[in-house]
């Protein structure tokens, strides 16, 4: 099944504990992403990666790292994570650059950081 | 950073009636995609509008581009509860698919029996 993959889907660490977030996906897709969900403030993009070994910040990244070293795999990671990084996120893939290219989501990733 | 605008924030109805959610920009887009998400899910992929004036249909569901590429609006007919959820609208700027979307915050839609 194609399908888009974050573990974990629940997470509650403190302050300052190093943690992350995988993203694996089967569709060999060469674009991936992800992004926070808050509240009043909508899908809001942390980072980007256009192929193995190529990534970009989006609108949010302060505060995240991600890696892009195989095709499948978009791990997020909070060096040094606070409470203002509490949100739902989201890892998503599409096949190419094109314009209406459609963006597979996993079913996300709820941090709590206490 | 470029910036949709969807109304209205909520809406709740009772079934069989129909509604018009509206997705709106200054910026022109590329293409604009709208996506449905249920809690617990990510988002999930309904329809990509391309051509100014693009009208697509999805059973009970119409999808309308702007002429201009810069708004677009979704209709549903006789709404049923199935259709409860978080709609979001998604504009490609830079070439879209998942490193060039932006969203809207989204309609949260309910649907009474």
């Amino acid at each position: 099944e194609a399908q888009v993959t974050q573990n974990p889907r629940y997470l509650i660490t403190v302050t300052g504990k190093k943690l992350t977030v995988t993203c694996s996906q089967n569709m060999n897709h060469e674009y991936m992403s992800w992004y926070r969900q808050d509240p009043g403030l909508g899908l809001r993009q942390i980072y980007y990666s256009m192929n193995v070994e190529v990534t970009d910040k989006g609108d949010v990244p302060e505060g995240y790292k991600v890696s892009r070293k195989e095709k499948r795999n978009f791990p997020l990671i909070l060096e040094s994570p606070s409470p203002n990084q509490t949100s739902l996120y989201f890892c998503a893939s599409s096949l190419y650059e094109g314009s209406g290219t459609e963006a597979f989501f996993g079913q996300g990733t709820r941090l709590t950081v206490v | 950073t470029q910036l949709l605008e969807q109304s209205p924030q909520f809406l709740s109805i009772q079934e069989g009636e129909n509604l018009t959610v509206y997705c709106n920009s200054s910026s022109v887009f590329s293409s604009l995609q709208w996506y449905r998400q249920e809690p617990g899910e990510g988002p999930v992929l309904l329809v990509t509008v391309v051509t100014g004036g693009e009208v697509k249909k999805l059973k009970r569901l119409t999808f309308q581009f702007g002429d201009a590429r810069k708004d677009s609006s979704l209709h549903i007919t006789a709404a049923q509860p199935g259709d409860t959820g978080l709609y979001l609208c998604a504009g490609a700027d830079r070439g879209g698919g998942a490193d060039g979307l932006t969203f809207g915050k989204g309609t949260h839609l309910i649907i009474q029996p």
